[in-house]
């Protein structure tokens, strides 16, 4: 059984588009993330949730909006698609403790063309 | 200055020998440190955890740490071809957030 799932795992779509990525996780865990890794491999963190709420924010544009309908799951709507979102998208989830690990999920690749 | 430094490589290493990689960091609050590993295509897989100073060590992998110095560091021992893969470098902000390297790249040469 996944731990950390997402789909659609591939996602090919015009610009100016609005897509939806979904993430569910059955370890758990209180916390759940997305990160954006571009070409360059550098994971950075977008938003994260604890329990339904929303606790980390990072500088985003407001065209990606997250919504968690309960602690397992943690989606990301994203619209009016630049070519610049064309990356891999990655949800996590931990455990609310600062040794805690995260786990991943096996991310989303996006090409916005 | 970037909160968790790794030399982004690639390092290249012949296979049997001692892979060192190593990372910096600036919050001196920081109390765990993280290797995870990325294949190509894959998601980030956690190594090695390590919250004291000193080494730690699981198999071929040793993390090492040294607060006062602000690093931590990952050793493989006979290094294989399948170790080859982008390791990151991740340092906890809070009981939520982890702050990552940017990875390095690591090619074992058979």
């Amino acid at each position: 059984d996944t731990a950390v799932s997402q789909t659609p795992k591939y996602l090919v779509t015009q610009m100016g588009n609005d897509k939806s990525i979904k993430c569910e996780q059955n370890l758990g865990h209180d916390t759940m993330y997305w990160y954006k890794q571009d070409s360059k491999k550098f994971l950075k963190i977008m938003f994260s949730y604890n329990n339904k709420e929303l606790i980390i924010n990072e500088t985003v544009p407001n065209r990606f909006s997250p919504k968690s309908p309960d602690k397992a799951h943690l989606n990301l709507h994203i619209n009016s698609l630049e070519l610049g979102d064309s990356a891999v998208y990655f949800c996590a989830s931990r455990r609310d403790s600062h040794r805690e690990t995260q786990y991943f999920g096996p991310g989303t690749r996006l090409l916005v063309l | 200055q970037k909160e968790v430094e790794q030399n982004s490589g690639p390092l290249s290493v012949p296979e049997g020998a001692i892979a060192s990689l190593n990372c910096t960091y600036s919050d001196r609050v920081s109390q765990s440190f993280f290797w995870y590993r990325q294949y190509s295509g894959k998601s980030p897989e956690l190594i090695m955890s390590i919250y004291s100073n000193g080494d730690k060590e699981d198999g071929r992998f040793t993390a090492q740490l040294n607060k006062a110095s602000q690093y931590v560091s990952l050793l493989i021992r006979d290094s294989q071809p399948s170790d080859s893969a982008t390791y990151l470098c991740a340092v906890n902000r809070s009981n939520y957030q982890l702050i990552w390297g940017a990875g390095t790249k690591l090619i074992i040469k058979p």
